[in-house]
């Protein structure tokens, strides 16, 4: 069956450093989108992309990037961690159109 | 600003009772709308999408009324189960670009 995974699920990173989420799906779907989810906010969006070597800034872009190579694959790099990031990331994929949206599990991540 | 409000915020109820949860929206222009289950510690799962054209769609023991001339949503729970305990986030879809806007959600607690 297709499916969207994230990875890692958890971690733990110090301010200041480099952390790569992965996000995978097998749909073959060409939007993907990066979301976080903090206690009263909906999910805000970060970057999304429509296609391979498509990316876009969402609303709360500022301290991440995201490259996508190949149709798989988005993911989401936070370039000098912060406290303020610490939150639980989403990954979603989506056909074109009024379709329906696929999320991941989440990655829970605390910067310390 | 395109914003997506719900109420209640949280919500009790007893196994086996009907619920009512709302959705008001102010995104223009509008594409579709969209209820999501969220699980604690899970990725939200879509329920329902409707366009300009729908007012109401069933999904099982859900069913989502659209009133696009008010810009109302809303989702009836019918017959309650344990299993109904989740955050419900009502979406919206803005324009052509496939970006969903999401409301905070309802929290939902049914007691046996």
């Amino acid at each position: 069956d297709a499916e969207i995974t994230q990875s890692p699920r958890h971690k733990i990173t110090e301010t200041g450093r480099q952390v790569t989420l992965a996000c995978h799906q097998t749909w073959n779907h060409n939007n993907m989108f990066w979301y976080r989810q903090d206690l009263g906010h909906g999910l805000r969006l970060i970057h999304y992309s429509y296609g391979v070597q498509d990316t876009n800034k969402g609303e709360v872009s500022d301290g991440y990037s995201v490259s996508r190579s190949n149709t798989e694959d988005l993911p989401l790099t936070l370039e000098s961690a912060a406290s303020s990031q610490t939150s639980v990331y989403f990954c979603a994929s989506s056909e074109q159109g009024v379709t329906e949206a696929f999320f991941g599990q989440g990655t829970r991540l605390t910067v310390v | 600003k395109n914003q997506v409000e719900q109420s209640p915020q949280s919500l009790i109820i007893l196994e086996g009772k009907n619920c009512t949860l709302q959705c008001n929206y102010t995104v223009s222009p509008f594409s579709n709308l969209r209820w999501y289950k969220q699980d604690t510690g899970r990725g939200p799962v879509s329920l329902t999408i409707m366009t300009f054209s729908e007012n109401t769609k069933s999904n099982g023991r859900y069913t989502a009324t659209l009133d696009a001339d008010t810009k109302q949503s809303s989702l009836h729970i019918t017959a309650s189960q344990l299993s109904d305990s989740a955050s419900y986030i009502c979406v919206v879809s803005a324009g052509n670009t496939d970006k969903l806007i999401f409301g905070t959600g309802t929290r939902l607690q049914v007691f046996p």
